[in-house]
């Protein structure tokens, strides 16, 4: 089984909706969380981070962090067709010395229809 | 500051071929991190490096594929011989490596098609 999971798998939204990205971990050692946009022919780019439980807002764009129950979500208002794209979810640990490895969810492709 | 870059965009190789794949760092990064992303498996890391040196493999990947550093400024992947599956994107990352908790910044990949 994956670490980190992702759903849905595929979601399209009006423009100007509203868009909710869900992802949730299976190992409680995972502290730091991220989400990374990947638009077509890219590489990912970091949207934002969340370490803390509760919500972080960036813009248009609102994390959450239940780290009980180790769910994060990513939500867009006012989804624009430029946020179309395939969004990860990512998650590390905490590591001092080596540094620690990103652990990527599956993605979730997101369509936002004009 | 210039971002993570990879060369060439774009690789065609023949079943049984060796391909290099390129990759400089954001400057001054001191890790470096190697990934294949295919629509199957989604993203799978390959090789990461702090300080140019070797922390992490990528287990699986260990019989055709080799990463190295040979400068805190560049890293090569080399696949050896190339099969069908292994027809992928590659993509390579960076970061600062001076803490915890720091934002990898991805390279614009490389499109692997082997025939």
């Amino acid at each position: 089984q994956q670490k980190v999971q992702q759903s849905p798998e595929s979601l399209s939204v009006p423009e100007g909706g509203m868009a909710s990205l869900n992802c949730t971990s299976s190992d409680r050692n995972f502290q730091y969380f991220w989400w990374y946009r990947q638009h077509s022919g890219e590489g990912p780019k970091a949207l934002m981070s969340i370490f803390s439980d509760g919500d972080k807002k960036e813009g248009r764009f609102t994390a959450h962090l239940n780290k009980a129950s180790l769910h994060v979500s990513l939500h867009i208002r006012d989804s624009q067709p430029s946020d179309s794209a395939l969004y990860f979810c990512a998650a590390s640990e905490h590591n001092n010395n080596a540094g620690a490895k990103l652990t990527f969810g599956g993605g979730t492709r997101l369509t936002v229809r004009p | 500051d210039a971002g993570v870059t990879q060369t060439p965009r774009h690789e065609v190789a023949e079943k049984g071929q060796t391909i290099i794949l390129k990759c400089e760092p954001v400057s001054g990064h001191n890790d470096l991190f190697w990934y294949r992303q295919t629509k199957i498996q989604g993203l799978e890391l390959l090789s990461y490096f702090r300080s140019k040196s070797l922390m992490e493999d990528g287990g699986a990947f260990k019989d055709r594929f080799k990463a190295e550093m040979l400068n805190s400024s560049f890293s090569t992947l080399k696949i050896q011989p190339t099969e069908p599956k292994d027809s992928a994107v590659y993509l390579c990352a960076s970061r600062p490596g001076q803490g915890y908790a720091e934002t990898l910044y991805f390279g614009s990949g490389t499109r692997l098609t082997v025939l």
